[in-house]
Order: structure tokens, then sequence, then C-alpha cells
């Protein structure tokens, strides 16, 4: 069973970086089979699907079309862990966010959550 | 995009009672990729079913999925004092963006 651990800031600035990482144990980043990736919730938005990356010989990235600017999905295979980074954010980026393991957007792991405000 | 919508918002039932929880897609889902979640307050979504009828590892038999192509149900079939809970349904496959429903909240009447 995959276990996913998050880090990162609680209170991000309107218009700074939000950044957050997700540690992993039972599996690697690497891995040819599975898919990294991060969910926000919010109570004006419910759940929202934001990005992923996976290797499959090479490393892949794909993005919700309503971030593809702003969001950035990045592996880090030395720690084994992968990150969300978010440019530019405001006050409705506030939200619950998770990191999710699985295949083809089948989330059967989850990280604990992190509450991100977002204010200055 | 498929848009999810679930119905009821809120579901008041007892325990013993069975819950009936509907997912409407806005279009068909493909090889019937739909998950159901449970989650409760200050926790993630835990993984109930998938492939619309597939309990997940260590789910009691008592959850069950059904439905194809836009309608999904997850029928809990006698409810026990843990199962009341906020419940999601999601569609998933090769290609995101992977979307939710709204959820439905189950409550103790």
């Amino acid at each position: 069973q995959v276990q996913l651990q998050q880090s990162g800031p609680g209170l991000v600035k309107p218009s700074q970086t939000l950044s957050l990482t997700c540690a992993i144990s039972g599996d690697s980043v690497s891995s040819n089979s599975a898919a990294w990736n991060w969910i926000r919730q919010s109570p004006s938005r419910g759940l929202e699907w934001l990005g992923r990356t996976y290797y499959r010989s090479r490393w892949y990235y794909t993005y919700a079309v309503s971030l593809k600017s702003r969001i950035t999905v990045s592996p880090d295979t030395s720690k084994n862990q992968f990150s969300l980074q978010l440019n530019s954010v405001t006050p409705d980026d506030t939200a619950v966010y998770y990191c999710a393991a699985g295949i083809r957007g089948l989330f059967d792991s989850w990280g604990q959550g992190t509450l991100v405000t977002v204010s200055s | 995009e498929i848009v999810l919508t679930q119905s009821p918002g809120t579901l008041s039932l007892s325990p013993g009672e069975r819950a009936t929880l509907s997912c409407r897609a806005s279009q068909s889902v493909g090889s019937n990729y739909l998950v159901w979640y449970q989650q409760k307050p200050g926790q993630a979504p835990r993984l109930l079913i998938h492939g619309a009828s597939i309990r997940a590892t260590g789910i009691p038999d008592r959850f069950s999925g059904s439905g194809s192509g836009t309608d999904f149900t997850l029928t809990i079939s006698r409810l026990e004092p843990e199962d009341f809970a906020v419940y999601y349904c999601q569609q998933y496959g090769d290609s995101p963006p992977y979307t939710f429903g709204q959820g439905t909240k189950l409550e103790i009447k």
C-alpha cells in the first residue's frame, strides 16, 4: 500500500507561489505503473483535479486547462517525492490540497491534506 | 469535460436502513470508469468502488455499485453508524480532466 506524506506552508500571500511536497513510501515516483496527482477541495469548487506527472520511459505532465499557465507538478527522484507549484495565487485558491496516487485517474492512495489559505 | 450530478444533496436515514445514492453524467462514461469515494470530516476521500461496481480492497459487502453509461448508483444495504459521511462519484480513464460530483451528505435521521 502506497503512503503519501504532504508538507508545505499553510499560508501564502496573494500573488505569491504556493508550494507543496508529497513524499512517497511503498512505491517509486519513477514507477512505470503509477501516476502522481494533485487535487484540491474547497466549498466553492468541490473536489478539483489539478494535475499529474508519471514516468513511462520519459516523464509526462498533464494539467487542468483552467490552471495550465500557473501550475507545475515536478518529480524528485533523489527524494522519492513530487511537488506542486501554483503561481500568482489569489484568495480563490484557498483550499485543502491533496496529493494522490493512482492509475488513469483512479485515486487509491491519498495524502493527509494541507489547508492552504491565501491571505495577506 | 464530463459533468457529474449527484442526488440527493442530503440523505437522512437511520442505522439499519438502506441508502441509495445517484450519480448522473452529462455524457457516457467510457468503460464504466466510475468511482465512489467516502469522506469523513477532516479526512481524505477513501476509495469504495471502482469500475462502477467493483469493491476496493477491504470494503464491506454492504456497499455495492451499479449502473452504466450515464446513470450510476451506490447502495448501502444496511447502514452502520460509521457509514454516515459524504459520498462522491468521480469519472476516470486514460484522458484527464478527472471530474467529481458535488457530493451527497448521508446524515443520521
